[in-house]
């Protein structure tokens, strides 16, 4: 059974820094490429990065460029988002997903994610 | 960047059909994908390459596409298909973008 589980989150201050994990079960991780997908409270879903499968190209959506770093370690099956600067419309959960390019078929399975709460 | 742009909702008796509609520039050159979020929980994958449906999601729903537009049709509508579906597609860097979501209600 696939399974992916976030972990990381929490309450953090405006201007600091967070890192996710999201530890992947259940298929072969080396072979997937992954997401990470935000949620604020109550609205809809934004996309956060991604990263190949063994971590050498990463992509960043313009909002989180130069603060945000996704990385992988395929030994131990998880991806991680490293989380600097961190701004209050930031809160939300973050979900990691799991995308197979080569047959282009989208998300097809996420994680239930965790929460991530920046305020003062 | 490019946006997805989605009615924020669509209302439809059970039994109807109800069509969800996601209008962009790159969809005419990028696959378009489907999700469905029930509150309180992830997003489930409902359609991939504009078109295919993954095992385990029922014929009822299903996807079309015509130049910048992309469809979700969902036919005989059920109680449990009440909830937020959203667009999603990749430019050719790779960038994603989701659509703003559309809020299906089941009168």
């Amino acid at each position: 059974e696939v399974q992916l589980l976030e972990s990381g989150g929490g309450l953090v201050q405006p201007g600091g820094s967070l890192r996710l994990s999201c530890a992947a079960s259940g298929f072969t991780f080396s072979d997937f490429l992954m997401h990470w997908v935000r949620q604020a409270p109550g609205k809809g879903l934004v996309w956060v990065s991604r990263i190949n499968t063994n971590g050498g190209s990463t992509t960043y959506a313009d909002s989180v460029k130069g603060r945000f770093t996704i990385s992988r370690d395929n030994a131990k099956n998880t991806v991680y988002l490293q989380m600097n600067s961190l701004r209050v419309e930031e809160t939300g959960i973050y979900y990691c997903a799991r995308n197979d390019e080569t047959k282009k078929r989208g998300l097809d399975y996420w994680g239930r994610g965790t929460l991530v709460t920046v305020s003062s | 960047s490019y946006e997805l742009t989605q009615p924020p909702s669509v209302s439809v008796s059970p039994g109807q059909t109800a069509r969800i509609t996601c209008s962009g520039d790159a969809l005419p050159k990028q696959y378009a994908y489907w999700y469905q979020q029930q509150p309180g929980q992830a997003p489930v994958l409902l359609i991939f390459k504009d078109i295919q449906r993954p095992s385990g999601i029922p014929e009822r729903f299903s996807g079309s596409t015509s130049g910048t537009t992309v469809t979700l049709t969902i036919s005989g509508v059920q109680a449990e298909d009440e909830g937020d579906y959203y667009c999603q597609t990749a430019d050719s860097s790779a960038t994603w973008v989701f659509g703003g979501g559309t809020k299906l209600t089941v009168l």
